[in-house]
C-alpha cells in the first residue's frame, strides 16, 4: 500500500517567493495533519483536517501561511511570502478515524535563502 | 505547552535496557510514542492508554506514574535497530503535542 505521499521533497527557494507544499493522504484515511519540524522548536502541529474541514489551525505561525484541502486525496501548505525562518521539515501526516496511530510522509525540506 | 523528555541523548550497548521518561505540566490521558531515525518520518511504536492498556510494539512497554503527569518507556534487550529519536506525544483533544525528544544511541 502507498504511504503518505508528499512533494517536493527538497525546497530551495528565495526570501519573498511563494512557496506550495503537497500532500496525498492514504486512501481511506479521513484525518490529515501538517506539522514542522526544526531544532529549536521540535514537532510542532501547525493546522489538522478532519473529513477535509479545518478543525484547528492554532499552530498556523502568521497569515503568510495556509492551508487547503479540497478533497480527501489532497492537501496543500502554502507560505506566502516565504522567509528564511520559515525554513525546516514539514511533515504531512493521515490517520483514520478509531485509529489511534499518525502515518507520516517523508516530509518536505524547506530551505528559505 | 511542549512536553519534557528526559534523558535528551543516552548511549546503550546492544542488550542493554533503556527507560525514557516523558514529563507533564498537565495529567496525561493516553500517550503515543514514536520513533524518528535520521533523515526519516517518525513511525508509531505504541501508544498507552489511560487505563493503562498498552496497544502497538512487542518489545517495547510504557506505564505512567502514580500522578499520571509523566510516562515512561521501556526498552529491554535493545537492538542495534532501536538506535533514533523517540518522541512521546500525548493526545489532548484529537491533537498530538510531540515532546522534545530523547536520542538513543545504541552501539555493539
Amino acid at each position: 500500500d502507498a504511504g503518505v505521499i508528499q512533494s517536493p521533497r527538497h525546497e530551495v527557494t528565495e526570501m519573498g517567493q511563494e512557496v506550495t507544499l503537497r500532500c496525498k493522504p492514504i486512501s481511506g484515511h479521513n484525518s490529515l495533519f501538517w506539522y514542522r519540524q526544526t531544532m529549536m522548536r521540535g514537532l510542532e502541529l501547525l493546522i489538522y483536517f478532519n473529513n477535509n474541514v479545518p478543525i484547528d489551525d492554532s499552530g498556523m505561525p502568521e497569515d503568510r501561511f495556509s492551508a487547503k484541502m479540497p478533497n480527501a486525496s489532497f492537501s496543500t501548505l502554502k507560505i506566502q511570502p516565504s522567509e528564511p525562518r520559515d525554513s525546516a521539515v514539514y511533515f504531512c501526516a493521515s490517520s483514520l478515524a478509531g485509529d489511534i496511530s499518525l502515518h507520516f510522509g517523508n516530509g518536505t525540506r524547506l530551505t528559505v535563502t | 505547552q511542549q512536553p519534557v523528555q528526559s534523558p535528551q541523548a543516552v548511549i546503550l550497548r546492544e542488550g542493554e535496557d533503556a527507560v525514557i521518561n516523558c514529563s507533564s505540566s498537565k495529567a496525561l490521558y493516553s500517550v503515543h510514542w514514536y520513533r524518528q531515525k535520521h533523515g526519516e518520518a517518525p513511525v508509531f511504536l505504541m501508544i498507552l492508554l489511560k487505563g493503562g492498556e498498552q496497544k502497538g510494539h512487542e518489545k517495547i512497554s510504557a506505564s505512567f506514574n502514580e500522578k499520571k503527569q509523566q510516562s515512561s518507556l521501556y526498552l529491554t534487550a535493545s537492538q542495534l535497530s532501536y538506535s533514533g529519536t523517540y518522541f512521546c506525544a500525548p493526545l489532548g483533544g484529537k491533537k498530538l503535542t510531540f515532546g522534545t525528544g530523547t536520542r538513543l544511541t545504541i552501539i555493539p
